[in-house]
């Protein structure tokens, strides 16, 4: 059962505007939630992170929002640059194991 | 470089053959993670440590798959009697750790190893 889900395989948008990745969890136990980001023939990088108490956390062109009532999170770049070009992952947690969405591949067209 | 290292970058394998892969987490994470990764998919957790010892383990785990962490340090993952459903991308994670779980104890990720079984 995927409990971390990433509707929308890929995205594109125009440098220089926003991007809006999302996700949606269905555990209600999950407390902290991250997005990594992830080159070809690398693993995952770490990008940002929010802690269940918050509904926001803000780190220059990143910012994530959590809805809990929702169950959704989102990730916004601002502005958009070509270098942000990657597959992006959402995961949560709940104690000891992180679960991960399947992915969002960004393209930011220069 | 002070992050996260695997080997074998890539291998590739018959059918049958055993391989093992190794990790070598951050130093002074106390935590550390087994993934794989198959196309189209995010990482699926397999299995962790804290410290030395294997804590938690996936129902993805088969018989077939063995992890250690003999010293608290570098990890080793071992696939016997390789299927071709065992190709996939293994990554390795550590995190500072701590028991329960941090907010802040995010995982860094190697660069993984890719499996190929022919």
């Amino acid at each position: 059962d995927q409990q971390v889900k990433q509707n929308s395989p890929s995205l594109s948008v125009q440098e220089g505007r926003i991007s809006i990745l999302n996700c949606d969890y269905t555990n209600s136990m999950f407390d902290y939630f991250l997005w990594y980001k992830k080159y070809p023939a690398e693993g995952p990088t770490f990008l940002i992170s929010i802690s269940s108490i918050k509904d926001k956390n803000e780190d220059g062109r990143f910012t994530v929002f959590l809805n809990k009532s929702a169950k959704h999170l989102s990730l916004h770049i601002v502005p958009s640059q070509p270098g942000d070009s990657a597959v992006y992952f959402c995961a949560a947690s709940a104690g000891n194991q992180f679960y991960f969405g399947t992915g969002t591949s960004l393209t930011v067209i220069p | 470089d002070t992050g996260v290292s695997q080997d074998p970058r890539h291998k590739i394998t018959k059918r049958g053959q055993n391989v093992t892969f190794r990790c070598d987490p951050i130093s002074e994470h106390n935590r550390l993670y087994w993934y794989r990764q198959t196309l189209g998919q995010g990482p699926e957790f397999l299995t962790y440590f804290q410290n030395e010892a294997q804590l938690e383990k996936s129902r993805l785990l088969s018989d077939r798959f063995s992890a250690e962490r003999p010293k608290g340090s570098f990890s080793t993952l071992e696939i016997q009697r390789t299927e071709q459903g065992d190709s996939a991308m293994y990554l390795c994670a550590s995190s500072l750790g701590g028991a329960p779980i941090l907010p802040t104890d995010t995982q860094y990720f190697g660069p993984g190893t890719r499996l190929t079984v022919l």
